[in-house]
Order: C-alpha cells, then sequence, then structure tokens
C-alpha cells in the first residue's frame, strides 16, 4: 500500500531534550516536505527537500533540522525542543520536484508536546 | 511573499446543497498550483483537487470544483449536493517558487446540517 508513515504518531518530552520525528514513503517521490500545524494558522511549512541531498528552508525553519540522506526517508530534527515547538507536525511527499505536481500524500501526523 | 487568504473561519450547508469555500491569493510568480485539501475531525489531510496557473479550464473531481479566476487572483472551491460526510476543515493552498514553497490559508471549518 502506498503510503507516508510517520514515527512517533504522538510525543511528550521536555524542554532541551533532543528528539527525532521520522518520515518515510515507499512510493520513490522525490519531493518531501514538513509541515506544523498550529490552531488559527493552518499549515506551515518547514524545510522540504527536491532529492537526495537536497533540502530547503521553509517559512519556519528555526529550530527544527532536516536531512535526506535516502530517498524514501526524511527525518525532523529537534535538537533543543521548546514549548513553541508544541504542535501537530505532518510529513507529505510527491512525486517529482520542479515540475507541477498535483497532489502530495500526506502522513497521519505526529502530536508533539514540549513541557 | 506568497500569501493564503481564507476568509470564512466557518460556514454551514444544508444536506444536498452546494456551497462555495472562498480562497485568495498572493504571489509575483508566473507559475504556481492551487490546491484544496479536506482535513476531517480524525486528523487526515485529504487531497481534493487542483488547478495549475496555466490551466484554462476550471478543475472538477466529482463533486468538488475550483472557480479559477485568475485576475482576480481567486481558487474557491465548490461542493455540490453537499454530504454529512464533507463537514471538515478545508484548506487552500499554492505551490510556487518553481513548484517548491507550499503556502496554506488557515482554513474554513465546514458544518453540513441534515
Amino acid at each position: 500500500e502506498a503510503q507516508v508513515t510517520q514515527n512517533p504518531r504522538y510525543l511528550i518530552t521536555v524542554t532541551g531534550k533532543k528528539l527525532t520525528v521520522t518520515c518515510s514513503q515507499n512510493m520513490n517521490h522525490e519531493y518531501m516536505s514538513w509541515y506544523r500545524q498550529d490552531p488559527g494558522l493552518g499549515l506551515r511549512q518547514i524545510y522540504y527537500s527536491m532529492n537526495v541531498e537536497v533540502t530547503d528552508k521553509g517559512d519556519v525553519p528555526e529550530g527544527y533540522k532536516v536531512s535526506r540522506k535516502e530517498k524514501r526517508n526524511f527525518p525532523l530534527i529537534l535538537e533543543s525542543p521548546s514549548p513553541n515547538q508544541t504542535s501537530l507536525y505532518f510529513c507529505a511527499s510527491s512525486l517529482s520536484a520542479g515540475q507541477v505536481l498535483p497532489e502530495q500524500y500526506f502522513g497521519p501526523g505526529t502530536r508533539l508536546t514540549v513541557t | 511573499a506568497q500569501k493564503i487568504t481564507q476568509t470564512q473561519p466557518g460556514m454551514f450547508v444544508q444536506e444536498k446543497e452546494a456551497v462555495t469555500l472562498d480562497c485568495t491569493y498572493d504571489t509575483s510568480d508566473q507559475s504556481y498550483g492551487l490546491f484544496w485539501y479536506k482535513q476531517p475531525s480524525s486528523g487526515e489531510m485529504i487531497f481534493l483537487i487542483y488547478q495549475g496557473s496555466y490551466d484554462e479550464q476550471n478543475a472538477t473531481e466529482g463533486r468538488y470544483s475550483l472557480n479559477f479566476q485568475k485576475a482576480r487572483k481567486s481558487a474557491n472551491l465548490v461542493i455540490s449536493a453537499s454530504q454529512l460526510g464533507d463537514s471538515a476543515m478545508y484548506f487552500c493552498a499554492m505551490i510556487t517558487g518553481g513548484y517548491q514553497k507550499v503556502t496554506f490559508g488557515i482554513g474554513t471549518k465546514l458544518q453540513v446540517i441534515p
């Protein structure tokens, strides 16, 4: 089954404790992206990747890191989480980058709480 | 900077009626794409419809159509024959920057009344 998976689905952590949210897709998609969703703000793009070893900042990259060492994986790293990073995080992928891409496939979301 | 504006925080529609959800956008890019996504209360993001900036015909997908007015920079979603299962948050989004950067609106919560 074609899908984007995220782990963990739920996470409660404390300020300053490094964490990684994994994202994996099995569709051989080139483009992957991370978003955060906050009430009243919609979804905001954190980072995106056009292909392996190619990443770039979205609108809200501060406090986050990403890597794209393999085509299928695009982990989101919070080196020193803070309470303002409490949010619902979505990973998404689509077939090709730099071209018209009608559809992004979204993962199920990761609800992160930082206390 | 790219911007998506959705001015209707909440909408009600009677079952079987049509409803229009508004979306306006701002970009200086000539090439861009516009999307609508549905997010039910279960939280997943469901792709509904896409319109490219060069597409001359309005996009349609089943009961969904996108009313694209390029000069007005609007991309309204029309849902025909509303169903109870259409109750959800609806997000308008735009992809720009060589089809790389994605900007979402803040969403419209649609409630379908029996």
